[in-house]
């Protein structure tokens, strides 16, 4: 198996702009989770899915922050408009029924100027 | 206060040495215990998974849980300066369930081992 998919794995854009993130889960994971990621706050849970229905975006940080999954195998976390604060590392992680353990892909580094 | 402490650190070691990691927590209600290793610029992967008290022991790493004390713990023996990683706590209160397999970590400890 592939493991997850992100793209891109980096992302350079100026402040104003629209930024799309993107993700594929594993095959037969019916949960995706997006994190944000920085050395100041950690870790952090911004949406998840279950069955392709948003569960909890209570983490998403603003409403310039949104995610959509159209179908079992992609995922998109969109900023619009984008600041400096966004600059982090976004992960995306998928989970299957009935199990707590989650697979991570490699994360999109964000750096907004 | 967070639901899930873990002291960032950064902790460095000589190469050899026992490594004790930990983290605490509030929520009675979490049952399955886990440590995430996440190397620089590498997404997390998970390393030990627990449930409940007890120990489980890996090659060189053994999870702790003490639900009593809200405790939680990974000791890395005979430490290698491939265990360089920053190593996540992560709970939850049950396997999937209502809560869809949603974790909650910890910051995240930073470990270098020097050789």
């Amino acid at each position: 198996d592939a493991g997850v998919i992100q793209s891109p794995r980096h992302e350079v854009t100026e402040m104003g702009q629209e930024v799309t993130l993107r993700c594929k889960p594993i095959s037969g994971h019916n949960s995706l989770f997006w994190y944000r990621q920085t050395m100041m706050r950690g870790l952090e849970l911004l949406i998840y899915f279950n069955n392709n229905v948003p569960i909890d975006d209570s983490g998403m940080p603003e409403d310039r922050f949104s995610a959509k999954m159209p179908n079992a195998s992609f995922s998109t976390l969109k900023i619009q408009p984008s600041e400096p604060r966004d600059s982090a590392v976004y992960f995306c992680a998928s989970s299957p029924a009935g199990a707590d353990t989650q697979y991570f892909g490699p994360g999109t580094r964000l750096t907004v100027l | 206060q967070k639901e899930v402490e873990q002291d960032p650190g950064p902790l460095s070691v000589p190469e050899g040495a026992i490594v004790s990691l930990n983290c605490t927590y509030s929520n009675s209600a979490f049952q399955y215990f886990m440590w995430y290793r996440q190397y620089s610029r590498k997404g997390p992967e998970l390393l030990m998974y627990t449930y409940s008290s007890g120990n489980k022991e890996d090659g060189r790493f053994t999870a702790q849980v003490d639900k009593s004390s809200k405790y939680i713990s990974l000791f890395i023996r005979d430490s290698q300066p491939s265990d360089s990683a920053t190593y996540l706590c992560a709970m939850s209160a049950n396997a999937g369930g209502t809560s869809y397999g949603k974790l909650t970590f910890g910051q995240g400890t930073i470990l270098t081992v020097h050789p």
